[in-house]
């Protein structure tokens, strides 16, 4: 699958634990969005990057999220001592840039906090 | 910044009947509208887009159309099948040259095609 992959998946943590996702958008996008999506609601911009600088963050992006994308390739998104209302599908999306406007999501990380 | 509405929430629509989705923008910067597909347990994907200096663009079932005077927009879908059931985002954005874009989505549209 040559397509955005994210993992996990899943993940299921404590309430007050750390959590990171990964994203690996498709090769040569160098623009690379997170969106979170919870149950009934479309998806939610929260950050994006251009290769590796962060242009704009959402005000959903609490000082408890941080992302990261250091070498303009794969991100990471870390949610530092999450809560209940962390809980939600995290998706990834890339799009090429240079004029070209499609972006293509990733399945998701679904991140049920307990 | 832009808030995009979405109706309605639920539709359903007999196999081989004409469903329509619309949605309102706020920000009249906006210039670019992606309609997404989402099946249960997938990722969403792009099905159609419009950038607003068209009013209407089409592909084969799937139709949308722009009035940027009123900012509202629409997803047409004809000839109702199946596996059009899914849920149906419309999303807004303003683009830039050189540099990303964040889009605004609606809050979903689900689609049920019954026999």
């Amino acid at each position: 699958d040559t397509g955005v992959s994210q993992n996990p998946r899943h993940k299921i943590t404590k309430r007050g634990q750390n959590v990171t996702f990964r994203c690996d958008p498709i090769s040569e996008h160098n623009r690379l969005y997170w969106y979170r999506q919870t149950l009934g609601q479309g998806p939610e911009f929260l950050t994006y990057f251009q290769n590796e600088a962060q242009l704009e963050k959402s005000r959903l992006l609490s000082d408890r999220f941080s992302a990261e994308r250091p070498k303009g390739s794969f991100s990471t998104l870390e949610i530092q001592r999450t809560e209940q209302g962390d809980s939600a599908m995290y998706l990834c999306a890339s799009s090429l840039g240079q004029g070209t406007t499609e972006a293509f999501f990733g399945q998701g990380t679904r991140l049920t906090v307990v | 910044g832009e808030n995009v509405e979405q109706h309605p929430s639920t539709l359903s629509v007999q196999e081989g009947d004409s469903a329509v989705i619309k949605c309102t923008y706020s920000d009249s910067a906006s210039n670019y509208f992606p309609w997404y597909k989402q099946e249960l347990g997938k990722r969403p994907q792009l099905i159609i887009d419009i950038r607003s200096n068209v009013g209407e663009k089409k592909d084969q079932r799937i139709a949308v159309t722009l009035n940027k005077t009123a900012k509202h927009f629409s997803l047409h879908i004809t000839e109702t099948q199946p596996e059009d059931s899914a849920v149906y985002f419309c999303a807004a954005s303003r683009l830039r040259t050189g540099t990303a874009s964040k889009l605004t989505f609606g809050t979903g549209t689900r689609l049920q095609v019954t026999l």
